[in-house]
């Protein structure tokens, strides 16, 4: 169980690209569901929480316009990198909460976005 | 400001030997405990999520867990090389999961 998709699995194209990368919970609901970014041999970065119904929580730093959040049921979440440049190449993971609060994140199997 | 250290190793270990990798949290309040493994170009894997104090089996792993020390480790027994990768330490309160940096471990044939 707790089985967490995430979608696509790499991503190349040109710089002023919007990218779509989806992140579903698949035999579970996941209320709570957030996005990371990995540099390579850095530590994970919590860019943003989002919780279904509601706006997302961006961490410090984060630009909210540039990192669109939604996530519009209890399965997926998606996260749209508006216009971007390759600065913003990285390793993109979701994970989702399953349960209550106290409960593990379970996580994506994370998208890698090189941009040109 | 709520921080969960590890040690960045390497840390090698021969095949066969246990592992031990140690974390330590400086919340007080926090309430539980996880250990991941991520493989290079990989997403992390819950290994073990561990919520009060003492001992915690599962497999050829143990996860450790000392409240009043603000302590946490993970036991690997009988290290395989496959165990080579970055384990990190994530710890909850009542707020966010924070994650540690991640111990590298490298099982020497």
């Amino acid at each position: 169980g707790a089985v967490v998709s995430q979608h696509p699995s790499r991503v190349i194209c040109k710089s002023g690209t919007s990218v779509k990368i989806e992140c579903r919970s698949l035999d579970f609901q996941a209320t709570t569901m957030f996005w990371y970014r990995q540099f390579p041999k850095q530590s994970l970065m919590l860019m943003a929480t989002s919780n279904e119904g509601s706006k997302a929580t961006y961490e410090q730093g984060v630009e909210k316009d540039k990192f669109l959040i939604n996530h519009a049921s209890l399965t997926l979440s998606t996260l749209t990198v508006t216009s971007a440049h390759p600065e913003d190449s990285s390793f993109y993971i979701c994970s989702a909460l399953q349960g209550p609060p106290n409960q593990p994140q379970h996580f994506g199997d994370g998208t890698r976005l090189s941009i040109l | 400001q709520k921080e969960v250290e590890q040690n960045s190793g390497p840390l090698s270990v021969p095949e066969g030997a246990i592992a031990s990798l140690n974390c330590t949290y400086s919340d007080r309040g926090s309430q539980s405990f996880f250990w991941y493994r991520q493989y290079s170009g990989k997403s992390p894997e819950l290994i073990m999520s561990i919520y009060s104090n003492g001992d915690k089996e599962d497999g050829r792993f143990t996860a450790q867990l000392n409240k009043a020390s603000q302590y946490v480790s993970l036991l690997i027994r009988d290290s395989q090389p496959s165990d080579s990768a970055t384990y990190l330490c994530a710890v909850k309160g009542d707020d966010k999961i924070i994650f540690g940096k991640g111990t590298r471990l490298h099982i020497l044939p």
